[in-house]
């Protein structure tokens, strides 16, 4: 059961032009969103979040929006850059609460920027 | 650099063989998770310690591994009688903890493949 999830696999964008990642969920007690960036052979790096009681959260180039009732969240990126190209992974997780940390990540939509 | 570490970075081992993984946290950091990660998939969730405690397991988490946190600091990740299936890449997260902001920073991964 997919509870996070990142329907479209790859996105190719102008640079300079803006990027829109999209991640839907499932589960009802997700409460805290998270975006990170992963580029070949390391880690995930983080990039920004939301908690739903937000419906934006805004950092430089990257803006997060939160639609609660549509369980939808999306990840714009302006103006995008070539450093941008790399797989954009959307995490989820209940608040904060003893017993239930862990992250919940969706499968990944691989960004190109076209120079 | 303050970042979380993991070493080794690589690791090829023969099938039935054990293998043992350590990840060094951000020093401030009280909790440390492990995750893996397969082809095309986002990474999913082993398990997590709050200081030296082990608070939470997956499923995916069978009787052949093994977490460590022993003083709070590092942990060891081990796996007996590696399988074929085993091969991923394993990942490191830590976090302050504290909040419903709190953020989970992940380490470079050590990427494993069982022959």
């Amino acid at each position: 059961d997919q509870q996070v999830k990142q329907n479209s696999p790859s996105l190719s964008v102008q640079e300079g032009r803006i990027s829109i990642l999209n991640c839907d969920y499932t589960n009802s007690m997700f409460d805290y969103f998270l975006w990170y960036k992963k580029y070949p052979a390391e880690g995930p790096t983080f990039l920004i979040s939301i908690s739903s009681i937000k419906d934006k959260n805004e950092d430089g180039r990257f803006t997060v929006f939160l639609n609660k009732s549509a369980k939808h969240l999306s990840l714009h990126i302006v103006p995008s850059q070539p450093g941008d190209s790399a797989v954009y992974f959307c995490a989820a997780r209940p608040i904060s609460n003893f017993g239930n940390e862990k992250l919940t990540f969706g499968t990944g939509t691989r960004l190109t920027i076209i120079p | 650099d303050t970042g979380v570490s993991q070493d080794p970075r690589h690791k090829i081992t023969k099938r039935g063989q054990n293998v043992t993984f350590r990840c060094d946290p951000i020093s401030e950091h009280n909790r440390l998770y492990w995750y893996r990660q397969t082809l095309g998939q986002g990474p999913e969730f082993l398990t997590y310690f709050q200081n030296e405690a082990q608070l939470e397991k997956s499923r995916l988490l069978s009787d052949r591994f093994s977490a460590e946190r022993p003083k709070g600091s590092f942990s060891t990740l081990e796996i007996q009688r590696t399988e074929q299936g085993d091969s991923a890449m394993y990942l490191c997260a830590s976090s302050l903890g504290t909040g419903i902001s709190d953020t989970q920073y992940f380490g470079p991964g050590t990427r494993l493949t069982v022959l």
